[in-house]
């Protein structure tokens, strides 16, 4: 069975740039969230995505942008790149229902931008 | 969303019962408490979840107080691979949004 899966591992942008990340729920899973985690600090909730809507968001700009396909993967875009946007990215998925569902997390795609 | 606190930093024995506390006073009475860690490199882990009972499942033990305002996760034989960042969070009553503090930073000597 097949947990979250993230792809690409690492990726290299400059300022400016443009970038998507994408997410693969673990299997019977429906809901995903995305995760910003700066260097030696915990995890920042970005958005959350169910039924191919943005749920909830949290305090990012509008240049962090998300769709949800109808097979539940997600893609994060990223538009005009920071160089504070040098991070690591998180997709968790979880089972919408009971509100009390654990998130489980894939490995994250680091992004570095020079 | 209830705010944690945890201790920056703790280290345990092997094979020795390591307690990790966590504060959580402001939490409310149907927000459940839910813990993960981070081994380097890799994404958060869940670890365990629980609302006002105790929990155990095969990796650890949470320990709620009567009042819920506090909680301790307890991994009852410490191994090398436990070494890792431990976070407790509470993401509210809909459960859609983790917000993770600084977690406590585990160190498992052999």
């Amino acid at each position: 069975d097949a947990g979250v899966t993230q792809s690409p591992t690492h990726l290299i942008k400059t300022r400016g740039q443009q970038v998507t990340l994408r997410c693969s729920p673990k299997s019977g899973h429906d809901t995903v969230s995305w995760y910003q985690q700066a260097l030696g600090q915990g995890p920042q909730f970005i958005f959350q995505y169910y039924e191919e809507e943005e749920r909830q968001r949290g305090n990012f700009p509008d240049r962090f942008s998300g769709h949800q396909f109808p097979n539940y993967s997600s893609e994060l875009n990223v538009n005009a790149l920071l160089l504070g946007d040098s991070a690591l990215y998180l997709c968790a998925s979880s089972r919408t229902g009971n509100s009390n569902q654990p998130q489980h997390f894939g490995d994250g795609t680091r992004l570095s931008i020079l | 969303d209830a705010k944690t606190t945890q201790p920056p930093s703790m280290d345990c024995a092997e094979g020795r019962a390591a307690n990790l506390p966590c504060n959580h006073s402001t939490i409310s009475g149907n927000e459940y408490v839910y813990w993960y860690r981070q081994i380097h490199s890799q994404g958060p882990q869940y670890i365990i979840h629980g609302l006002k009972n105790n929990e155990t499942n095969e990796m650890a033990s949470l320990i709620i107080t009567e009042d819920r305002k506090s909680s301790t996760l307890i991994l009852p034989h410490a191994t090398l691979r436990d070494t890792a960042v431990y976070y407790c969070t509470v993401p509210g009553a809909a459960g859609n949004k983790l917000t993770f503090g600084g977690g406590t930073r585990v160190l498992v000597k052999p």
